[in-house]
Order: structure tokens, then C-alpha cells, then sequence
């Protein structure tokens, strides 16, 4: 069974301050999406990496997908109220996606 | 455009009763899927659907039933509701046209929050 742990699971912050989430498997993956969920919503699409190696940047948002392909970070720089949410990672295998767990952003004004 | 609508918001069940889940989707998307998301679990799959008349069991099946008669439609079927079945679900859809089908984004509906008591 492929899985992905993100850590860690829960992180606050004060507005300004840089973070890093990272999530992690044993297992290749075709692809890798982050994911924004803010309460009494649904997941909201980010970002999607396809490539060992690949950064992709999103404002204040930087996204790495690792060189094997088993892991990747999201860092963000000068962390505002806004960025605040459940940040879910998902690998593609064989057609569907598997989520991990998630890491539980507060970021406090 | 709505995207993907699901209905109820919140719905509360005695054990034993049942109830479908409503999810329409007005993207004209093929894949249609149903996830449980229990708090600090994840989001666990239960059905997916690639396109009208195909169903395929995901990774948390058991007590629950899906049907997909239109692209709109798939709806969601607890016969015996139990407790176990707390949770928030989510129904997602993808255009499924791509040839890495996971790059694709999924558009998410707002969920429904069902408890069992």
C-alpha cells in the first residue's frame, strides 16, 4: 500500500515568519498536487508537479517535488492570516490519487 | 458555472437508517469521485466512476453504494448507517481527458458533514 505522511501535522505561526511542510512516501509517484482546504470547504487545487527535481512558484508559495520522485516540500515565505488551512499533499497511482493526512496551518496576525 | 454541488450540507441519521448523498457536476467531467475525510485521516476513497454506467470500488467500499446513470449524477447510498460512518464526504470530479490522469486537477464540492447516532 502506498502512502504519504506529511509533517508536521500541525504548525503555528506568527504573520511574517517562513515554513516549510513536507510530505514523504517510500513509493514512486507519477505526480504530486498540494492542496488548500480552509473549513466547511472543499480541497482547492494549488499546484501540480510532474518532473524529478521540479520547483514551481505560486506567489509566496514554493513547491518541490524530490529528484526520485518520493517526496516533496511546500515552503512559504512571510507567512500571512490568509495562508491559513489544512495543506494536503496527493500522489498519483494507477489513475487515482492518494491523499496524506495533511499539516494544520495557523498563522496568527 | 456551480462546479461540483453537493446536498445536504448536514444531515444527522439514527443507526440502521439510510440515506443518499447528492452530487451533480455541470463541468461535463467523465471521473466522478466520492471521499470520506475523517479528522486527522486524510481523504479516504470510497467510489470512483469513470464515466456513465462504470463504477469501480475505491479503498473504504464497505456499506456504501453508488450509481452513475447521467455525467451529471453520482450519488451516494448508505443502506444500514452506522456509526463508523461519521465523517464528511466529498464528491470530486476531473475532466479525465488528459494522458497523465493525475495531473489533473479535481474540483472539489463543499462536502456533507453526516453524523450517526
Amino acid at each position: 500500500t502506498q502512502l504519504l505522511e506529511q509533517s508536521p501535522q500541525f504548525l503555528s505561526i506568527q504573520e511574517g515568519e517562513n515554513l516549510t511542510v513536507y510530505c514523504n512516501s517510500s513509493s514512486v509517484f507519477s505526480s504530486l498536487q498540494w492542496y488548500r482546504q480552509e473549513p466547511g470547504e472543499g480541497p482547492v487545487l494549488l499546484v501540480t508537479v510532474v518532473t524529478g527535481g521540479e520547483v514551481k512558484k505560486l506567489k509566496r508559495l514554493t513547491f518541490q517535488f524530490g529528484d526520485a520522485r518520493k517526496d516533496s516540500s511546500l515552503h512559504i515565505t512571510a507567512a500571512q492570516p490568509g495562508d491559513t488551512g489544512l495543506y494536503l499533499c496527493a500522489g498519483g497511482s494507477q489513475g487515482n490519487l492518494i491523499f496524506g493526512k495533511g499539516t494544520k496551518l495557523s498563522v496568527k496576525p | 458555472n456551480a462546479g461540483v454541488t453537493q446536498t445536504p450540507k448536514f444531515r444527522i441519521l439514527k443507526i440502521g437508517q439510510s440515506m443518499t448523498l447528492q452530487c451533480t457536476q455541470d463541468m461535463n467531467h467523465n471521473y466522478m469521485y466520492w471521499y470520506r475525510q475523517d479528522p486527522g485521516m486524510g481523504l479516504k476513497l470510497i467510489y470512483y466512476s469513470v464515466g456513465a454506467g462504470i463504477t469501480d470500488k475505491g479503498e473504504v467500499p464497505n456499506g456504501y453504494n453508488v450509481s452513475r446513470s447521467t455525467t451529471e449524477d453520482f450519488p451516494l447510498r448508505l443502506e444500514l448507517a452506522a456509526p463508523s460512518q461519521t465523517s464528511v464526504y466529498f464528491c470530486a470530479s476531473r475532466r479525465g481527458t488528459g494522458l497523465v490522469a493525475t495531473n489533473e486537477k479535481l474540483f472539489f464540492g463543499s462536502g456533507t458533514q453526516l453524523s450517526v447516532l
